[in-house]
C-alpha cells in the first residue's frame, strides 16, 4: 500500500505548457515536502508545505497543501526543459522522526 | 562546500557476493538514512540513524541487509549473498534533525547492479 500517491506517474508536454503534478494520501501529515530529482543525481528539496491550505510559489512553481494537509500540488507554469526530472513528494511519517515516506515520483519530460 | 558523498558510484558484483557502499555525510549532520530506489521509481526507507539513538532498522527488506554508523558519521550498508533484485541505486541523505519539518540532503547514490 502506498501512502502517498502521486498522478501522473508519467508526463510529456511541450515547452510552454502548464502542467500540475498531484500528491494524495488518506492519512493526514504534519507537512509535505516536494523534491526534484535529475538523473544519476540525488533528490534536492524545492519546498517544504505546513499549514493547511497553504500556498507557495517558486518563481513559476505552485505549491499547494491541501486544507485537510492530506494532499499536495505542484503546478508549473510555462514548463521548460530545464524543468525536466523526477519530482517526488514525501512527508514525515507521525512520531517516527525525520524518517520520510516517498511518492513513487512523477517523471516530467519537458520538449523544447 | 561538501555535500553528501556516496562511494562507488557504480558498483557490479556476482550473484551471492557481499558489499559494501559507503556514506560520508554532511558534517555536523546527526540524523542520517539510507533508502533504496529502483529505476524511475520513489524512494523506499531502508535505515535510519539519529545521534546516539537504536537505529529504525523497520525498512530493512532482510537479515543479508546491515549498516552502521561510526563515530556518528560515516556510514556503510552492507548488503550479504547478493540477489539480483538488489539491483538498485542506493541513496544516502543527512540532515540536521533540528525539530520541525527536516531538509534531507542526498548523496549522488550507489548503483548497483548484481549479475
Amino acid at each position: 500500500t502506498q501512502l502517498l500517491e502521486q498522478s501522473p506517474q508519467f508526463l510529456s508536454i511541450q515547452e510552454g505548457e502548464n502542467l500540475t503534478v498531484y500528491c494524495n494520501s488518506s492519512s493526514v501529515f504534519s507537512s509535505l515536502q516536494w523534491y526534484r530529482q535529475e538523473p544519476g543525481e540525488g533528490p534536492v528539496l524545492l519546498v517544504t508545505v505546513v499549514t493547511g491550505g497553504e500556498v507557495k510559489k517558486l518563481k513559476r512553481l505552485t505549491f499547494q497543501f491541501g486544507d485537510a494537509r492530506k494532499d499536495s500540488s505542484l503546478h508549473i507554469t510555462a514548463a521548460q526543459p530545464g524543468d525536466t526530472g523526477l519530482y517526488l513528494c514525501a512527508g514525515p511519517l507521525y512520531n517516527q522522526g525525520g524518517k520520510l515516506i516517498f511518492g513513487q515520483g512523477t517523471e516530467l519530460s519537458v520538449k523544447p | 562546500g561538501a555535500g553528501v558523498s556516496q562511494s562507488p558510484s557504480n558498483k557490479v558484483t556476482e550473484k551471492g557476493k557481499d558489499v559494501e557502499l559507503r556514506c560520508d555525510p554532511i558534517s555536523g549532520h546527526t540524523a542520517l538514512y539510507w533508502y533504496r530506489q529502483s529505476l524511475g521509481q520513489g524512494l523506499e526507507f531502508l535505515i535510519y540513524f539519529q545521534g546516539n539513538s537504536a537505529p529504525d532498522k523497520s525498512g530493512l527488506p532482510s537479515d543479508r541487509f546491515s549498516a552502521e554508523r561510526t563515530g556518528g558519521s560515516v556510514s556503510t550498508l552492507t548488503i550479504q549473498r547478493t540477489q539480483q533484485e538488489d539491483s538498485a541505486v542506493y541513496l544516502c541523505a543527512s540532515s540536521l534533525a533540528a525539530g520541525g519539518p527536516d531538509e534531507q540532503f542526498f548523496g549522488p547514490g550507489t548503483r548497483l547492479t548484481v549479475l
